[in-house]
């Protein structure tokens, strides 16, 4: 069974910060990894999806990296702005085309 | 190219009664699934449909949820005799056909509340 692990659960940090969000996955078995926002009581936004044979996708100020060996993930936020105070989701796909999520990394940006 | 919709957006249902809860994919996708997000819980895999067939239902629970996806017409999640621990969001994703970098795009999410 695919287990999902988010850290930070939650994190505030100040305007102008860059954000770093961590997940990582125990089986790396994995088709791709994607990773999303979401706003109090709205749906998933879709931010990057990272194929198995790729290291990383951009854009934007959003960097996602991926090491399947290892099973893990980083997202990176540069220069953080307050709207980009969400929580976000890392969710693994394997062969069966079910997305198998974390309990996401809540994010707080102070102004 | 509209996304993927889903309705209604909230509903409200007393024990007992039914919940129906519909998705309309995006156009060209003929794959649809169903996640169930709780309280305080990540997003959990329910059902995998393509039209007119279940592929896997594995995270249905075994009583009073079903879910189909017509020839025509939206996919249904179903669930009979609604208890309190059913409130929660209800989201559809749908994708083409699957692949190694297929993407699934979810909707915004039917939310639950049984009183």
């Amino acid at each position: 069974k695919q287990e999902v692990t988010q850290i930070p659960a939650a994190l505030s940090v100040p305007e102008g910060e860059n954000l770093v969000l961590n997940c990582s996955f125990t089986d790396s078995a994995i088709y791709n990894l994607q990773w999303f926002r979401q706003d109090p009581g709205k749906g998933l936004t879709s931010l990057l999806l990272i194929q198995s044979s790729q290291r990383e996708q951009t854009s934007g100020r959003l960097n996602a990296s991926l090491d399947k060996s290892s099973g893990r993930s980083t997202l990176y936020i540069a220069a953080s702005q307050p709207g980009d105070s969400a929580t976000y989701l890392c969710a693994v796909r394997r062969g069966n085309n079910r997305l198998a999520f974390g309990k996401g990394n809540q994010v707080v940006v102070i102004p | 190219n509209a996304g993927v919709m889903q309705n209604p957006r909230h509903l409200v249902r007393r024990r007992g009664q039914e919940a129906r809860l519909r998705c309309s994919p995006m156009k060209g996708h003929s794959h649809v699934y169903w996640y169930r997000q709780l309280p305080e819980e990540g997003l959990k895999f329910m059902v995998y449909l393509q039209k007119e067939n279940i592929i896997d239902e594995s995270g249905m629970p075994k009583e009073r949820f079903s879910a189909e996806f017509p020839k025509e017409g939206p996919s249904i999640l179903r669930i009979q005799q609604v208890v309190r621990g059913d409130s929660a969001a209800y989201f559809c994703a749908s994708s083409p056909l699957p692949g190694a970098v297929d993407e699934q795009y979810f909707g915004p999410g039917t939310r639950l509340t049984v009183t």
